[in-house]
């Protein structure tokens, strides 16, 4: 059974890096057919996709957020992560960690979709 | 704001149909598959639709997705008060360079 776990400080103070991780378990974090993702919501908000990571390490931002995100992947941990810089209260989401299926490393995947979910994670930026 | 436009709101009874509409554009829906997430109150969204109108192991047939141009639709039937939840169509935007989501649809079984 493929799970995903999110796990990483719930608080964050103002100017600070947020981290998160995702541990996949149940499935490869190798797949050819399959990136990993970073999704975030914040309350009562919809949905804003962060980034992609291929499990060879190419990654793909959304350009509104390319400037302070890093993520990166740890294959024999079984595990990707996210590294978002210079937060705001605006930042203020659960996060959420995501199997996306593109059916291969092509970029942007001619269909994808996101199909294993983490149950999220509330990350708090306040002083 | 989203690029992909959602209503706000839709409400039926149980048993009725309801549908869920995604307005695009160009650059997003109508060259790009679209696929459907529901997110049960205080849950993780889980795919509903994939590929415009494929349902994944485990989603019944009252589910059903569409696309025509720059929209897609969400189409459910046989109401139950389970699927009390936010919808939420989602798409790659070339222009923005980017996956994205629309605002999501509150449906409420009266």
């Amino acid at each position: 059974q493929l799970q995903l776990q999110e796990s990483g400080p719930r608080l964050v103070k103002p100017s600070e890096t947020l981290s998160l991780t995702c541990t996949v378990s149940g499935v490869s974090i190798i797949s050819s057919s399959y990136y990993w993702g970073w999704i975030r919501q914040p309350p009562g908000k919809g949905l804003e996709w962060i980034g992609s990571i291929y499990y060879s390490g190419t990654t793909y931002y959304n350009p509104s957020l390319k400037s302070r995100v890093t993520i990166s992947v740890d294959t024999s941990n079984h595990q990707f992560s996210l590294q978002l810089s210079s937060v705001t209260a605006a930042d203020t989401a659960v996060f959420y960690c995501a199997r996306m299926y593109s059916g291969g490393w092509f970029w942007p995947p001619p269909n994808f979709y996101f199909d294993y979910w983490g149950q999220g994670t509330l990350v708090t930026v306040s002083s | 704001q989203s690029v992909l436009t959602q209503p706000p709101s839709v409400s039926a009874a149980p048993g009725q149909k309801v549908t869920i509409s995604c307005f695009g554009s160009s650059s997003n829906i109508a060259n790009n598959y679209v696929s459907w997430y529901q997110q049960l109150p205080g849950t993780a969204p889980k795919l509903l639709i994939f590929d415009n109108n494929i349902r994944p192991s485990g989603i019944p047939d009252r589910f059903s997705g569409s696309k025509s141009g720059t929209s897609a639709t969400l189409g459910i039937t046989g109401l139950q008060t389970g699927d009390e939840a936010d919808y939420y169509c989602g798409t790659w935007d070339s222009s923005l360079s980017g996956v994205v989501f629309g605002g999501g649809t509150r449906l409420t079984v009266l």
